[in-house]
Formats: C-alpha cells, structure tokens, sequence
C-alpha cells in the first residue's frame, strides 16, 4: 500500500532562514508526488509537484522541494523563509494501484516563521 | 489550473437535516473527488464522484450518508443527510483529469451542526 509521512507536527524558523519541511513516501511503483499548501480558513493551494524529470522541482512562492529516489523523500524547501509562509503544508502521493488517480496524504505539517 | 466553486461557503444546521454542497468546475474534468477535513487536520477522502455512474466510496462513508450525484463534466452535489454534530467539518471538493494532473481544490464548505 502507498503511504505518506511527514515525520514533523511542527517546524519553528525565523524569517530569513532556509526552511525545510520533510516528507518521505512508500509506493510500488513511480510516485507521483505533490506539495500542498493551506492558509488560515482557506482552501488547499498546490505548491509544486514531482512526476519525472530533474530531481529539484520549482514551484509557487519561492518553494522547490528535490526528489531523492534512495531515500524515498521528497522534501520542501525555500532558501529564504517569510512569516507569511506560515501556513499548514501537506505532502501527497498519487495511488497508481486504483483507477481514480486519488492522493495519499500525510498528516500536515504547521510551519511557523517567527520575525 | 481550474477554478473551482463551492457553495455554500459555510453554514449552521441543526441535528437531523440534511445539507447539500455544490461543487463547480470552469472546464470539463475526468474526476472529482469529495474530501472531509477538521481543521488543522489531514484530509479524508468520502468519494470519488464520477460521471454516469455511481459514485465510488471510501472505507467509512455510505451512499445512504452522503448521496453523490454527478450530473457532467463540470458538477458535483455532495449531501450529508441526517446531520448530528459528528458531521460538522470542512466538506473540499476537487478535480483531477489524469494520472499526472495536478489536483484543485476548492475553497471549501465550513459545516457547524448544533
């Protein structure tokens, strides 16, 4: 079965540090892998998302997060953290098993950027 | 990327109504998924609403709960019956046209049940 962890509840960084948010992945074949972002009372805003291809993926507001096949994970990142970049981040993997192309999701991470 | 519409935005019901959601997409898609999430949780999946036929249900959610219907392409209803304050939640929908797209959401539907 396809799964998804993000081993952190919490990540704490001051403004103007690099900031990474880790997620590592279980899956039988390919994962397809994705990034997702949710504000205070807003809906999920997509981040950046891994299918083939280069290994460091570029996305929204300065995120880029590096597949890394040998340790299964996929791990967000942004050189330069911003306190509007607190926010509620979750990490998923496409279920490649069914016909309904659903996300596996983790559990969340809350990243708080403090001034 | 999609726009995605749902209505309504939020609302308070009382025990034992029933409340259905509405999910607009701007442009035809393959899949539209239902998700339920608490706030500050991770999101569960109710189903998989598909065109033409019924919808495809998660372990924990029964039709005879949450009825699906799924009209075409671009819309989806999603109805909790016989709501009890258990069902007070963030009710997401959202589309997907393959493998390799990228899943929208909508901005979601705050439901309080008294």
């Amino acid at each position: 079965a396809q799964s998804v962890a993000q081993p952190e509840d919490q990540v704490n960084v001051a403004e103007g540090n690099p900031l990474t948010v880790k997620c590592t992945y279980s899956v039988s074949g390919n994962p397809y892998l994705f990034w997702y972002v949710q504000y205070p009372n807003r809906g999920l805003q997509f981040l950046l998302k891994y299918i083939t291809g280069d290994n460091l993926v570029k996305g929204s507001y300065g995120f880029e997060a590096e597949f890394n096949k040998s340790q299964t994970s996929f791990h967000l990142k942004k050189p330069s953290a911003l306190v509007s970049d607190s926010a509620l981040y979750f990490c998923a993997v496409r279920d490649m098993g069914g016909s309904n192309y659903q996300l596996i999701w983790g559990a969340g991470t809350k990243l708080i950027i403090k001034p | 990327s999609a726009v995605i519409s749902q209505k309504p935005s939020r609302d308070i019901c009382q025990r034992g109504t029933s409340l259905t959601i509405q999910c607009q997409v701007d442009s035809q898609v393959t899949m539209m998924f239902w998700y339920r999430q608490q706030p500050g949780q991770s999101l569960t999946l109710i189903a998989t609403a598909n065109q033409g036929s019924e919808a495809t249900y998660e372990s924990g959610f029964v039709i005879d709960k949450f009825p699906i219907s799924r009209p075409n392409l671009t819309f989806s209803t999603l109805t909790v019956s016989n709501m009890s304050p258990e069902d007070s939640s963030i009710y997401l929908c959202s589309e997907s046209r393959d493998q390799t797209d990228t899943q929208y959401f909508g901005p979601g539907t705050r439901l309080t049940v008294l």
